[in-house]
């Protein structure tokens, strides 16, 4: 069964530590994606990938950057943690060319 | 601003009604038009996508509508089910494929 697997379901973070969302996908997808889901929003998009290396801004990436250094791992970093990035973190990837996402089951982030 | 406009944001439903979902969206440039799923505790899976060429889409109980010249679109759940209770969100895709999202609709469908 092909697979997004995010490292961690809940995480609790100090405000102004830095933070690392792992993300890992084995179906050999080129694009990868991050959002993040807040009640009455929907999913935002913050960043994504289409290839190694390779990284694009969403509509939010304030407070973000992201590294891709294999194909199969996306990272997002948060470079100092604030309240207001308090959410649920969904990662997602795709291949080149076609429509379907597979997501991970998200990441519940709580920063105090 | 809000590329995918979604409502209602909660929809309480009667075990075997039919359960209607709207949304609207701007960007004509929207190739692609896909209903995700999701439940508590999981990401979002698609359940159901449109091309702008067809009108209408179905799969089991589930339906969409597409009216282009008015740029709206609909999902339709016949025969509603406790076990479809779920959060339901509308999307586009556009020229990247990139996946702009509704704001969800939460569904709670009644025994």
């Amino acid at each position: 069964d092909v697979k997004v697997t995010q490292s961690s379901r809940y995480l609790v973070k100090r405000t102004g530590e830095k933070v690392f969302l792992e993300c890992v996908q084995d179906m050999d997808h080129e694009n990868m994606f991050w959002y993040r889901q807040d009640p009455g929003l929907g999913l935002r998009l913050i960043y994504f990938s289409y290839d190694v290396k390779m990284k694009e801004k969403g509509d939010i990436p304030e407070g973000y950057s992201v590294s891709r250094e294999k194909k199969e791992r996306f990272s997002l970093i948060l470079e100092s943690a604030s309240t207001n990035q308090t959410s649920m973190y969904l990662c997602a990837s795709n291949l080149q060319g076609y429509y379907g996402y597979t997501f991970g089951s998200g990441t519940r982030l709580t920063v105090v | 601003q809000q590329q995918v406009k979604q409502s209602p944001q909660s929809l309480i439903v009667q075990k075997g009604g039919i359960s209607i979902i709207n949304c609207a969206y701007e960007n004509t440039a929207f190739d692609y038009f896909p209903w995700y799923q999701q439940f508590p505790g999981k990401g979002p899976a698609l359940l159901i996508a449109i091309r702008p060429d067809v009108s209408e889409k179905k799969e089991g109980r589930f339906t969409i509508s597409f009216n282009k010249s008015a740029k709206q679109f609909s999902l339709h759940i016949m025969d509603s089910q406790p076990g479809d209770s779920a959060t339901y969100f509308c999307a586009a895709v556009d020229s990247s494929y990139k996946l702009i999202f509704g704001s969800g609709t939460r569904l709670l469908v009644r025994p």
